[in-house]
């Protein structure tokens, strides 16, 4: 059925260093990707998407681009903030449903 | 508030007894989804509402799960005979339409805990 993989964590970085969170998929057809991002004690919210392949989301100076020959979707930023402390949750929406599947999430801490 | 809203937001009970989450979407959200979020399994999907269509039931795990959704708004999860292992927070979320190009936006979530 369909997954998503997405690298273990905590990833610890000091603040301005450069992020990358890998996430692969295996899906059916044309999926849409996302990226969730759950801060310390809030609810769950988008960050990004991308609909299509070659596709790049990109919010709060994050991105992230629908790779179909990878099947990857790995989000970057290129200068984090402590205020960018969270866990990040990688999802497929499959072709033909409208029901998210998640990744395992990525607990992201960044020191001043 | 404008967001997805869910009550309680914490709800403690004894092994056996039933329970029922709440949740109230956006106001004109067409489709409501129900989640689960736990140590073991991640999030899950549990069960799907989209307008007068028949739900998307393929996520509950047990027939002790159930859920409706009244006059196309409210929803309400019921976990009969609670287990422990039935201890997660249950996520709600609510979108404007069909369609993975419609975000969902969640509501803060019910963290229940099975003594």
């Amino acid at each position: 059925g369909d997954s998503v993989t997405q690298m273990e964590g905590p990833v610890t970085l000091s603040e301005e260093a450069f992020l990358t969170i890998n996430c692969t998929y295996t899906a059916t057809g044309y999926p849409s990707l996302f990226w969730y991002v759950q801060y310390p004690g809030e609810g769950l919210q988008l960050l990004l998407k991308a609909t299509k392949a070659d596709d790049k989301g990109s919010n709060k100076g994050f991105e992230a681009t629908y790779r179909k020959e990878t099947t990857s979707f790995h989000l970057e930023k290129g200068s984090v903030q402590v205020s960018d402390s969270a866990v990040y949750f990688c999802a497929l929406v499959p072709y033909n449903t409208d029901k998210l599947i998640f990744g395992t999430g990525t607990r992201l801490q960044v020191f001043p | 508030g404008a967001g997805v809203s869910q009550s309680p937001s914490n709800k403690v009970t004894e092994k056996g007894k039933d329970v029922e989450l709440r949740c109230d979407p956006i106001s004109g959200h067409t489709a409501l989804y129900w989640y689960r979020q736990s140590l073991g399994q991640g999030l899950e999907f549990l069960i799907y509402f989209q307008g007068n269509s028949a739900p998307d039931k393929s996520g509950l795990p047990s027939d002790r799960f159930s859920a409706e959704r009244t006059g196309g708004s409210v929803s309400t999860l019921t976990i009969q005979r609670t287990q422990q292992e039935d201890s997660a927070v249950y996520l709600c979320a609510s979108s404007l339409a069909q369609g993975a190009v419609q975000p969902q936006h969640f509501g803060d979530g019910t963290r229940l805990s099975i003594l």
